[in-house]
C-alpha cells in the first residue's frame, strides 16, 4: 500500500528557495487516477492547500501562493517536488505530501509531514 | 476561489454527547465535500468524502449531510478518541480550499 515520505532542508534563510520531495513507495505517481499534491499548516493554524500536479502535466496553485511555487513530478523517480521562492518567515509550517483520487476528491493518503522554519 | 467557513471554531462535549459541525462553502461545491479528522502532531485523516460517504474503517457514528453550500458532520455519540480538529475542504474547483477548522474536546 502507498505511503509518502517527505524529504528537505528543515531549515531555509529568508529570501531563499524552500525545495522539498516526496517519495512514493508501493504505489506509481504515473497513475493517472491520482493527483499528487502539497499542504502545509503553519504553527497552531489551519490546512493551506499548496497545490497539485498529475501526471498527464496539468498542474494547480494557491492563487496567493502562484507567484512563487512549482511542483513537478520525476516519474522516473516516482517523486514529486515543491518549489517555493523568496520565503519569508510566514512560509515556516510543517509541509505535507499526499494523493487525491481525482473520483473521491480527498487526500487519502498523507506523508508525515516534515517541518521548515525560515529563519536567518 | 471558493471561500470554505466552519462553525462552531471550538466544541467542547461530553462523551455520549450528538456533536455537529457545520460548513458553508461560499458557492456551490456540489458533492464534491470532504471532512478530516487531524490529531496534534499528525497528518490529517479522512472521515467522510463526496459528501457522506463514510472511509473504510471509520466508525459509523460518524455521518455526513448537506448538499451545494451547506454540509454538516454529525458524531451520533461522541467517544473519548474522537478529540481533533476537523477540517472541511471542496474538491468543486482549482484551487482547492480547506474550512478553518473545529477543535472538538472532551469534558
Amino acid at each position: 500500500q502507498l505511503q509518502l515520505q517527505e524529504s528537505g532542508p528543515g531549515l531555509v534563510k529568508p529570501s531563499e528557495t524552500l525545495s522539498l520531495t516526496c517519495t512514493a513507495s508501493g504505489g506509481s505517481v504515473s497513475s493517472s487516477t491520482y493527483y499528487w499534491g502539497w499542504i502545509r499548516q503553519s504553527p497552531g493554524k489551519g490546512l493551506e492547500w499548496i497545490g497539485n500536479t498529475h501526471n498527464s502535466g496539468s498542474t494547480y496553485y494557491n492563487s496567493s501562493l502562484k507567484s512563487r511555487v512549482s511542483i513537478s513530478l520525476d516519474t522516473s523517480k516516482n517523486q514529486f517536488s515543491l518549489t517555493l521562492r523568496s520565503v519569508t518567515a510566514a512560509d515556516t509550517s510543517v509541509y505535507f505530501c499526499a494523493r487525491l483520487p481525482s473520483s473521491r476528491g480527498a487526500f487519502d493518503v498523507w506523508g508525515q509531514g516534515t517541518v521548515v522554519i525560515v529563519s536567518s | 476561489d471558493i471561500q470554505m467557513t466552519q462553525s462552531p471554531s471550538i466544541v467542547s462535549a461530553s462523551v455520549g454527547d450528538r456533536v455537529t459541525i457545520t460548513c458553508r462553502a461560499s458557492e456551490s461545491v456540489d458533492s464534491w465535500l470532504t471532512w478530516y479528522q487531524q490529531k496534534p502532531g499528525k497528518a490529517p485523516n479522512v472521515v467522510i468524502y463526496k459528501v457522506s460517504t463514510l472511509e473504510s474503517g471509520v466508525p459509523s457514528r460518524f455521518s455526513g449531510s448537506g448538499s451545494g453550500t451547506e454540509f454538516t458532520l454529525t458524531i451520533s455519540s461522541l467517544q473519548p478518541d474522537d478529540f481533533g480538529t476537523y477540517y472541511c475542504q471542496q474538491y468543486r474547483s482549482f484551487p482547492l480550499t480547506f474550512g478553518g477548522g473545529t477543535n472538538v474536546e472532551i469534558k
